[in-house]
């Protein structure tokens, strides 16, 4: 079985200040990892993926992860925030090669401080 | 594209009624979720439809009933609202074909249950 720990449920940081969501997971098997935004009242849509290759992903908005094997991390950054970045992030784990459902972890909530 | 289209987007209840979600996708997806929202809670998974036929509970299926209508609808039935079913629903889909998209997600539905 997989899980996500999101390590964070809310970061405040001022704006065009850098931020980093901590994401980590546990999983037997191998996984594709993926982050995922909410903006209020929204529903999800998917900010970046990480299938296999280039350890360092980008995503749209400015954002990128790194995943680290050997720490089962996915932490998600942006070096300088803008106000319209606040909303709740999502990391989240599926199988490698399996249509099988997705494992999300509880969210972090970025607060962006004028 | 319409991707996933969830209906009603806002619906109260009073204990006891019962009612259905609608969800369709447009995509020709195999795989349909229903994920509930809370606060603090993240998403949970409420049932699945890996095909067209088939369904399987998910972490929280105690008080629903789902119904996969055809490959592109999967409907969601609460047969005596209770008020701790008050939640935000998301409808999701995704292809076996295309598992490192992970989902696309509807809207939502926002449900109270007074």
């Amino acid at each position: 079985a997989q899980s996500v720990t999101q390590l964070d449920s809310q970061v405040p940081v001022f704006e065009e200040a850098p931020v980093e969501l901590r994401c980590n997971y546990s999983s037997s098997v191998s996984v594709y990892l993926f982050w995922y935004v909410q903006y209020p009242n929204q529903g999800l849509q998917l900010l970046l993926k990480y299938l296999s290759g280039s350890t360092l992903v980008k995503g749209i908005n400015g954002f990128e992860a790194e995943f680290n094997k050997s720490q089962t991390s996915f932490h998600l950054r942006k070096p300088s925030v803008h106000i319209s970045d606040t909303a709740e992030y999502f990391c989240a784990v599926r199988r490698m090669n399996r249509d099988d459902k997705i494992i999300f972890g509880k969210g972090t909530r970025l607060h962006i401080l004028p | 594209n319409a991707g996933v289209t969830q209906t009603p987007k806002f619906q109260v209840l009073k204990t006891g009624q019962s009612m259905t979600l609608q969800c369709a996708q447009d995509m020709n997806h195999n795989s349909m979720y229903w994920y509930r929202q809370d606060p603090g809670m993240g998403l949970r998974l409420i049932y699945y439809s890996a095909s067209e036929g088939t369904t399987d509970k998910g972490e929280v299926p105690n008080g629903y009933n789902v119904s996969r209508l055809n490959k592109r609808e999967f409907s969601l039935r609460l047969e005596s609202a209770a008020p701790s079913q008050t939640s935000v629903y998301f409808c999701a889909s995704s292809s076996n074909a295309l598992i490192g998209h992970g989902y696309t997600f509807g809207s939502g539905t926002r449900l109270t249950v007074v």
